[in-house]
């Protein structure tokens, strides 16, 4: 069964950068043909996608945080993860990581997800 | 203001059929699938509907998916009360070179 599990502070100050690491476990990250993503949701909002990546490195941003994402993988640790610069309040929110179930952007399989606030 | 648009809320009674709109454009629905996911409280997201009308595996029959044109749908038949959650579309939109959501639709189970 694969599973999926976020980690990072859960606290993060205006202008600091956001840090996570989702680790994949009763899997393959290398299993080809599937794409391991980011996705966030504010409090009481909806779920907005931050970006996709396969295990070579490709990686795919949202054009509206393309600026301030980085997305990286560690095949050997079986982890991958999110970088996000210069954050502000409206970062707030909980963060999942995912893998796709068939395609390219069908998350199948989530992470419990992790509030990260931002604030001073 | 989500790219693709649905209703945010919807009701129904246990044992009815319920469908839940999602409306987009050239740019998503018609040239990308769509995905359908449901959140309950609390909880993540799952994945209910791929590839426009796919269930995953372990997925009830009572949820299906169609398409036509610029609007998808997701239907569920025999409504029950652990129906009871958000729903939200998902599709892939090659203007914006991204994956989009719906803003989600709350549905109630009377």
């Amino acid at each position: 069964q694969l599973q999926l599990q976020e980690s990072g502070p859960g606290l993060v100050k205006p202008s600091e950068t956001l840090s996570l690491t989702c680790t994949v476990s009763g899997g393959s990250i290398s299993r080809p043909n599937y794409y391991w993503g980011w996705i966030r949701q504010p409090p009481g909002k909806g779920l907005e996608w931050i970006g996709s990546m396969y295990h070579s490195g490709s990686t795919y941003y949202s054009p509206s945080l393309k600026s301030r994402v980085t997305m990286s993988v560690d095949t050997s640790k079986s982890q991958f993860s999110l970088k996000l610069s210069s954050v502000t309040a409206a970062d707030t929110a909980v963060y999942y990581c995912a893998r796709t179930y068939s395609g390219f952007e069908d998350f199948g399989y989530w992470g419990q997800g992790t509030l990260v606030t931002v604030s001073s | 203001q989500s790219v693709l648009t649905q209703p945010p809320s919807a009701s129904g009674t246990p044992g009815q059929r319920v469908t839940i709109s999602c409306s987009g454009s050239s740019y998503n629905v018609v040239s990308n699938t769509v995905n359908w996911y449901q959140q309950l409280p609390g909880t993540a997201p799952k994945l209910l509907i791929y590839n426009d009308n796919q269930r995953p595996s372990g997925v009830p029959d009572r949820f299906s998916g169609s398409k036509s044109g610029t609007s998808a749908s997701l239907a569920i038949s025999g409504l029950q009360s652990e129906d009871e959650a958000d729903y939200y579309c998902a599709a892939w939109d090659d203007s914006l070179n991204g994956a989009v959501f719906g803003g989600g639709t709350q549905l109630t189970v009377l």
